[in-house]
This record gives C-alpha cells, structure tokens and sequence, in this order.
C-alpha cells in the first residue's frame, strides 16, 4: 500500500539554526498539506499545495517558515531560524484531486533547544 | 468556520467491553465527518469517514460511527475493544468544496487487560 514519505523522522536543533523537513506524497496526488502538531493537540494545518501552486497559507508564520512544492510532487518545509515554541511534530498529508480523505505521513518531531 | 470538540481527554475501558469516543462539530453547510488513530511517533491513520448517505460509518478495525445531524454528533464505537486500540483518537471536520480540515484535541484511550 502507498504511503506518504517524511524524512528525517527525528531532528534536534538549537535556536536560531535553520532546519528542512521533506514529503513525499502518495504518487498521483496532487493535495499536498503540511500541518504542525504541539504535544497534546491537534494538527494544524501550516500549507496546502494543489501541484505546485500555494492553495492556503494564512497559518504559515512567513517570517520564520516557507514551503516549497517546485514540481508538483515532493515538498519542502523549512524553518529559519528555529524558535524553542517550534518544537513539535510536523506532518504531511495528502489527497488526490477529487477525494476527500488526507493520508499522513509518520510525521517529523522536531525539537529546539 | 468549522470546528470540532472532543469533551474528553482520555476514556478508560476494560478489554472486551464497548468503548465510545465523543465529538461534536459544528459547520456551516453539509459536513465531511473524519477519525483517525495515532499512534506514539507515528503519524494520523484514517479509520473512518461520513461524506453521505446511510448516517453509520463503518471503518477499519470493527470501529464504527454514527452521524447524527440533529446532535451535531460524530461519536466512535466499537463494541468489543481490544488493549491494542490504546492510542490518540482525532475527530476532524470539513465542508464540501473547501479543503479546510479542523481536528479535534484528541482522546486518548486506554483499554486495560
């Protein structure tokens, strides 16, 4: 069964560094979401992608995060410079053109220190 | 906009007995009603959905739900659980023709042996 891809798994940084976090969706989808999970809540979604254009984005603190989806398939998440109320797990989700259901990768848990 | 509540933290159950995990919502316009598990480091599984039609969902795992509109209610059931069911439950919410998902905080079950 496909699955969506996340690499790393596990990231440990300090403040003011810069960190990348990288999806890969289930082949043929073209809804790629990315959403931010803090211990003892739910997802928040940060981006959503449809191929490779930027469909919402109004969560995503631009400032400090930026997303990328060049080719329409795999994304990247980046964070520069981190912040210690960055840590928390970050997931990647994604749907076909016409589906409802979001299918989550096993996400990425970051901690800053 | 939409948004999801799941009243408990955490629901305890003996192994063989019914279990039931609690979610209300609230949208404007028809709902798309979701549950997902996760489980420790690992990223959201998608157990269940109502988009429309017969208002029990049945999903993976012998785990069910009931969409009741006039309760605003989604609850999940299953009527045996089992010690491997112990893990985080998500409730989420969209409407139709807006990608727009909002989970739920979670409950956490626990069935004991």
């Amino acid at each position: 069964e496909a699955e969506v891809a996340q690499s790393p798994r596990y990231k440990i940084t300090e403040k003011s560094q810069a960190v990348a976090f990288w999806c890969d969706p289930i082949s043929g989808h073209a809804t790629l979401y990315w959403y931010r999970q803090i211990l003892g809540q739910g997802p928040e979604l940060l981006v959503q992608f449809q191929d490779e254009s930027v469909v919402d984005d109004s969560q995503l603190p631009k400032d400090r995060f930026s997303a990328e989806r060049l080719k329409g398939v795999d994304s990247t998440l980046k964070i520069q410079p981190a912040e210690l109320g960055d840590s928390a797990m970050y997931l990647c989700a994604s749907t076909p053109g016409d589906e409802e259901t979001q299918y989550f990768g096993p996400g990425t848990r970051l901690l800053v220190l | 906009a939409q948004s999801v509540a799941q009243p408990e933290d955490q629901v305890n159950v003996a192994e063989g007995n019914p279990l039931t995990v609690k979610c209300t919502y609230s949208v404007s316009g028809n709902p798309y009603l979701f549950w997902y598990v996760q489980y420790p480091n690992r990223g959201l599984q998608f157990l269940l959905k109502y988009i429309t039609g017969d208002n029990l969902v049945k999903g993976s795992y012998g785990f069910e739900a009931e969409f009741n509109k006039s309760q605003t209610s989604f609850h999940l059931k299953k009527p045996s659980a089992l010690v491997s069911d112990s893990a985080l439950y998500f409730c989420a919410v969209r409407v139709h023709n807006n990608n727009d998902m909002r989970f739920g905080a979670g409950t956490r079950l626990t069935v004991k042996p």
